[in-house]
């Protein structure tokens, strides 16, 4: 099985603060049509999760653009320009280019 | 408005089995491959298993292979998840989702294997 391993597990920050979230993977997510299947998600509290970023970069309808994503093969970034109250919870890699796979998650709290 | 309902869960003793259902609107759902992910009290995210759009082809992880069943039926826009064998480890919330990119959630429903 792919292994997402996703740091830090708990990021404190202040309102405004722009931070980011490393997820590295034990293979090369680079699928052989030429995707790559990394994708980002936010849990809310007590709420299912939801999409922000697929194939690495590409941001979902409807989240912010303060809420980026890049990388390649095996490492990956999810950046946050100036996080806001509503941005708090946990935030999973996931990585369906081979049998998916969620990192552990990182919770992102206020500091 | 793209909408995941589940429904079936529940308190099942170790050994006996549960059907789940996820009904889906708002989106054409037989374009779409679908998938279940559950999530254990307090842990994280665990995919469980995925169907292809038309149905043909079905893909489990390795801890509820041949006790889990994955189908769908289009035509009612619905998809089922039968689980044999329940075990106390299969005690989770099971979300239903929606394609490669896991771009839909339903709520979830909660499953509890105990005796």
């Amino acid at each position: 099985d792919v292994v997402l391993t996703q740091t830090p597990p708990t990021l404190s920050a202040t309102i405004g603060q722009s931070v980011s979230i490393s997820c590295r993977s034990s293979q090369s997510l680079l699928h052989s049509n030429g995707n790559t299947y990394l994708n980002w998600l936010l849990q809310r509290p007590g709420q299912p999760p939801q999409l922000l970023i697929y194939l690495v970069s590409r941001l979902e309808s409807g989240v912010p653009n303060r809420f980026s994503g890049s990388g390649s093969g095996t490492d990956f970034t999810l950046k946050i320009s100036g996080v806001e109250a509503e941005d708090l919870g946990v935030y999973y890699c996931v990585q369906s280019t081979h049998a998916p796979t969620f990192g552990a998650g990182t919770k992102l709290e206020l500091k | 408005e793209v909408q995941l309902v589940e429904s079936g869960g529940g308190l099942v003793q170790p050994g006996r089995s549960m059907k789940l259902s996820c009904a889906a609107s708002g989106f054409t759902f037989s374009n779409y491959g679908m998938a279940w992910v559950r999530q254990a009290p307090t842990k994280g995210l665990e995919w469980v298993a995925t169907i292809s759009y038309d149905g043909s082809s079905t893909y489990y992880r390795d801890s509820v292979k041949g006790r889990f069943t994955i189908s769908r039926d289009n035509a009612k826009s619905t998809l089922y998840l039968q689980m044999n064998s329940l075990r106390s480890e299969d005690t989770a919330t099971y979300y239903c989702t929606s394609g490669r990119h896991f771009d839909y959630w339903g709520q979830g429903v909660m499953v509890t294997v105990s005796s």
